[in-house]
């Protein structure tokens, strides 16, 4: 299957600074998915990036794709206590696959 | 409003005693998912479909069953729920493109606690 593992396991950064996760994968994709879920809760979907696509912005949030390496990284900028969630890539076109997740904490 | 519903959304049983966990999506989408959430596991895919009657099995398929006879509707069902199989269960649902998935709508998940 193909999986994203993302990078690193955990985060905690100051309110303000900006917090980087990255996700490697293991074959090619058409596209990689990155989502968000606080505690317990359903994921929420962020940001969808294709194969063709180099990187893409929502918000705050910067995404990159590299398929040389097999790699995105989620960026968010200026972060605020409410980016405090675990952040999730996901890979794959039926058997959509997720990586474990990174646990991101901002501290006030 | 565009979701996904799961009921229940918390459910204690015994062992071995059958259950059903509904899933029903309101965006007339095509794909839908199951997926259990473990401590350090993260989330695994049970079951999904492309379509109506067309399901295909995940990666920890054993120990579940799942029926699409209608396109908003995919019930989890268990015929003899296990301790293991004790976890946090989400239902999901996407539209598809030609290059897959269009990125999933999650339900608010199912806690299930198999005694």
């Amino acid at each position: 299957s193909q999986q994203g593992e993302e990078d690193p396991q955990a985060l905690s950064i100051q309110e303000g600074e900006n917090a980087t996760m990255n996700c490697s994968y293991k074959t090619s994709i058409n596209n990689l998915q990155w989502y968000r879920q606080n505690s317990g809760r359903g994921l929420v979907h962020l940001i969808l990036i294709r194969s063709n696509e180099r990187e893409k912005h929502s918000g705050r949030l910067r995404v990159t794709l590299d398929t040389s390496k097999k790699s995105s990284s989620l960026l968010i900028t200026a972060s605020r206590a409410a980016d405090t969630a675990s952040y999730f890539c996901a890979t794959g076109d039926d058997k959509i696959i997720f990586g474990k997740g990174t646990r991101l904490h901002i501290l006030p | 409003e565009a979701q996904v519903t799961q009921n229940p959304r918390y459910l204690i049983t015994v062992t071995g005693k059958k259950l059903t966990v509904t899933c029903s999506q309101n965006m007339n989408h095509e794909y839908m998912s199951w997926y259990r959430q473990d401590p350090g596991l993260g989330l695994r895919q049970i079951y999904y479909s492309m379509n109506v009657e067309v399901t295909d099995k995940g990666d920890v398929p054993e120990g579940y069953k799942v029926s699409r006879k209608e396109k908003r509707n995919f019930p989890l069902i268990l015929e003899s729920p296990s301790p293991n199989q004790t976890s946090l269960y989400f239902c999901a649902s996407s539209l598809l493109t030609g290059t897959g998935s269009y990125g999933y709508t999650f339900g608010s998940g199912t806690r299930l606690t198999v005694v």
